[in-house]
C-alpha cells in the first residue's frame, strides 16, 4: 500500500518558533510537494521539489523554505511562525513519468499561538 | 498562467446525479484530476482525463473535457451520503515535471 506519511496530525506552536514538518514517501517518486490548505482558497502551492537538494516556489513561498537532501523525505521549515500561518499543511508525491498522479498525506494542522 | 476555479458549495438529494464544474486556464495542460476530500483526511484521487480525451465514464463517475472552453465537469450518478465531502479539479502540465495546480474546492452536502 503506498505511503505519504506527514510526521504529525496537530501541532501547536508559538509565534517566533522554528516549526518543522516532515513528509516521507516509500513510492520512490521523483517530486514531491508542500501545499496549504484554507476554507475557501483550496490548496495552495508553497513548494515544489523534482529531484534530491532541488526545489521550486510556489505560489506562495514567503515565510517557508524547504529541504531535500533524500529523495523520499521533503521537509517544510516556518523560519519564525507567525498567526497567519496557522492552517492545514498537506503534503504529497507523484511520479515524473505516467499520469503523474499524486499522493497525499493526511495533513498536519497547525496553530501558531 | 495556471489558474483553476470551482464553485464553492452543491446540495443535491440522495439518489439524484451531481454535477461539479471546473474551468483552468492553462492550456498546455496534460493531465486533469478529480480529487476528493472527505473530513480530516487528505486528497485521495476519484479520476483523471488526458487533455486529448473528451470524455471519461468510471463506475459511477463521468468526467467530460471541453477543451475549447477549458471546462471540465464530474458528473457522480446516484449520489449516495458516503459522496458529501469536499472535490479538487487539478491540472498538471507534463513539460513542468507535472506539478499540480488546485482549484479552491466544491464542498458537496447531500441530503437523505
Amino acid at each position: 500500500d503506498v505511503k505519504v506519511t506527514q510526521s504529525s496530525r496537530y501541532l501547536v506552536k508559538r509565534t517566533g518558533e522554528k516549526v518543522f514538518l516532515e513528509c516521507v514517501q516509500d513510492m520512490d517518486h521523483e517530486n514531491m510537494f508542500w501545499y496549504r490548505q484554507d476554507p475557501g482558497l483550496g490548496l495552495r502551492l508553497i513548494y515544489f521539489s523534482y529531484d534530491v537538494k532541488m526545489k521550486e516556489k510556489g505560489d506562495i513561498p514567503e515565510g517557508y523554505s524547504v529541504s531535500r537532501e533524500k529523495k523520499e523525505r521533503f521537509s517544510l521549515i516556518l523560519e519564525s511562525a507567525s498567526t497567519n500561518q496557522t492552517s492545514m499543511y498537506l503534503c504529497a508525491s507523484s511520479s515524473r513519468g505516467f499520469r503523474g498522479e499524486a499522493f497525499f498525506g493526511q495533513g498536519t494542522r497547525l496553530t501558531v499561538v | 498562467g495556471e489558474d483553476v476555479e470551482q464553485s464553492l458549495f452543491l446540495s443535491v438529494r440522495e439518489g439524484d446525479s451531481s454535477v461539479i464544474n471546473c474551468t483552468y486556464t492553462d492550456s498546455s495542460s496534460t493531465y486533469l484530476y478529480w480529487y476528493k476530500q472527505e473530513p480530516g483526511a487528505g486528497l485521495q484521487l476519484l479520476t483523471y482525463i488526458f487533455s486529448n480525451m473528451d470524455m471519461k465514464q468510471d463506475q459511477r463517475l463521468t468526467v467530460l473535457l471541453n477543451k475549447k472552453d477549458k471546462h471540465l465537469s464530474l458528473r457522480i450518478a446516484d449520489t449516495q451520503t458516503g459522496d458529501s465531502a469536499i472535490y479538487f479539479c487539478a491540472e498538471s502540465i507534463s513539460a513542468a515535471g507535472n506539478k499540480l495546480t488546485f482549484g479552491g474546492g466544491t464542498r458537496v452536502l447531500v441530503k437523505p
